[in-house]
């Protein structure tokens, strides 16, 4: 059973930083394009960032450019998001997705984890 | 303001047919796959339909996707109590980002 396990969220302050992991099992985790997707509360669903298989392409949105980070770890199938200057806007849960990809960009997001919840305020 | 856009809400009764609209532009839904993931109240998203109109395994075939040009829908027919629920679109843009709609909440009246 694929199953993808968020962790690292919480309280932070403005300006601090956190680092997110996502544990992935029931798969074989490399080569899969993995990505992070975010709600803010009574919000819609925002897309993060997406980071291939073998890390030929990554991307972030525009709103989180230069503070976010997506990251992954093959050998330990997991995936991270470090985030930097964080801000009140950057309050959501934050879910980790699967994804089959193309070759310059994901396709569908085919298994979600049950997401963890970032808090920015002072 | 989202990328690509949805009405706020839709309604039916039990065994009607809805639709769901997604409306973007040349450079999302024109020229992309577009995804349909389904989000039961408290719960993560779930993808409902890929690549404009495959089914997961799983998913029931009162579920069927559609895609015109820039214009995307999803069909649910024989709707159930439990098909109430936010519905998102989902394509890749040119621009090298994934977009979502707004969120389509259904209600079963």
């Amino acid at each position: 059973e694929v199953q993808l396990v968020e962790s690292g969220g919480g309280l932070v302050k403005p300006g601090g930083s956190l680092r997110l992991s996502c544990a992935a099992s029931g798969f074989t985790f490399s080569p899969y394009s993995m990505n992070w997707v975010r709600q803010a509360p009574g919000k819609g669903l925002e897309w993060v960032s997406s980071m291939s298989s073998g890390s030929s392409y990554i991307y972030h949105a525009d709103s989180v450019k230069g503070r976010f980070t997506i990251s992954r770890d093959n050998a330990k199938n997991s995936l991270y998001l470090q985030m930097n200057s964080l801000r009140a806007e950057d309050t959501a849960v934050y879910y980790c997705a699967r994804s089959i990809a193309a070759d310059t960009h994901p396709y569908e997001f085919d298994y979600w984890g049950q997401g963890t919840l970032v808090t920015v305020s002072s | 303001q989202s990328v690509l856009t949805q009405a706020p809400s839709v309604s039916g009764t039990p065994g009607q047919r809805v639709t769901i609209s997604c409306s973007g532009s040349s450079s999302n839904i024109g020229s992309n796959y577009v995804h349909w993931y389904q989000q039961l109240p408290g719960t993560a998203p779930k993808l409902l339909i890929y690549r404009n109109n495959q089914r997961p395994s799983g998913v029931p075939d009162r579920f069927s996707g559609s895609k015109s040009g820039t214009s995307a829908s999803l069909a649910i027919s024989g709707l159930r109590s439990e098909d109430e629920a936010d519905y998102y679109c989902a394509s890749w843009d040119d621009s090298l980002s994934v977009v979502f709609g707004g969120g389509t909440k259904l209600t079963v009246l």
